[in-house]
């Protein structure tokens, strides 16, 4: 089994729409847990960090985390042509104080005008 | 807002040289790493670095490859001698504490 699972989509959404992206994972040591955007040939850029379980909240995007079924989601609403990217999810134990990230392979999102 | 900054952008180089990576990390970060993508994979770890020496690597990051933060304000990824299986998207990060890493917009590597 993968560390961390990621559907790779493509995910082809109208403008408007409320999109989920989610994550599974078998190392219950995770404890950070991240979501990043990467646009083509970009750098990853930090959309949401939660610590632990629960929710988080930030404009369009609200991150999910339940760590007793292992499974993490990122909801965007009200989701808009600029959103078209590859999310992906990351996530950390943070033991040894290095904070190493494992990441999902990430999901393709395509929202349409 | 701050940066993380990655020289050069791309870089072409002929298998067996020596490549390398720079990058400017922000300024009171403490926590550095470098991260790799090979084309349509998944982002990969390399090495991180705290506290002037590192702190853990990967399988990934053997001989070949080192790191040195030679100034308090670099931060470079040296690969000794380049093999095709090289070539890739190069992401350095740094961090100031558990809050999530800042990337830097990366260096491609391509090895002929």
């Amino acid at each position: 089994q993968k560390e961390v699972e990621q559907d790779p989509g493509p995910l082809s959404v109208p403008e408007g729409a409320i999109v989920s992206l989610n994550c599974t994972y078998s190392n219950s040591a995770f404890q950070y847990f991240m979501w990043y955007r990467q646009y083509s040939r970009k750098g990853p850029e930090l959309l949401m960090y939660t610590y632990s379980s629960g929710n988080k909240e930030d404009g369009r995007f609200t991150a999910q985390v339940d760590k007793s079924s292992k499974y993490i989601s990122l909801f965007i609403r009200d989701s808009q042509p600029s959103d078209s990217a590859t999310y992906l999810c990351a996530m950390s134990s943070g033991t040894s104080g290095t904070y190493k990230y494992i990441f999902g392979t990430g999901t393709r999102l395509k929202v349409l005008a | 807002e701050p940066e993380v900054t990655q020289t050069p952008s791309h870089q072409v180089t002929q298998m067996g040289q020596e490549v390398i990576l720079r990058c400017v990390p922000i300024s009171n970060h403490l926590y550095f790493y470098w991260y790799r993508q090979i084309l349509g994979q998944k982002v990969e770890f390399l090495v991180s670095f705290y506290n002037n020496e590192i702190s853990e690597k990967s399988e990934i990051f053997d001989d070949q490859f080192s790191v040195e933060r030679p100034d308090g304000s670099n931060f470079t990824l040296k690969i000794r001698s380049t093999k095709l299986e090289d070539s890739a998207m190069y992401f350095c990060a740094s961090m100031r504490d558990s809050y999530g890493y800042t990337f830097g917009s990366g260096t491609r590597l391509t090895v002929v």
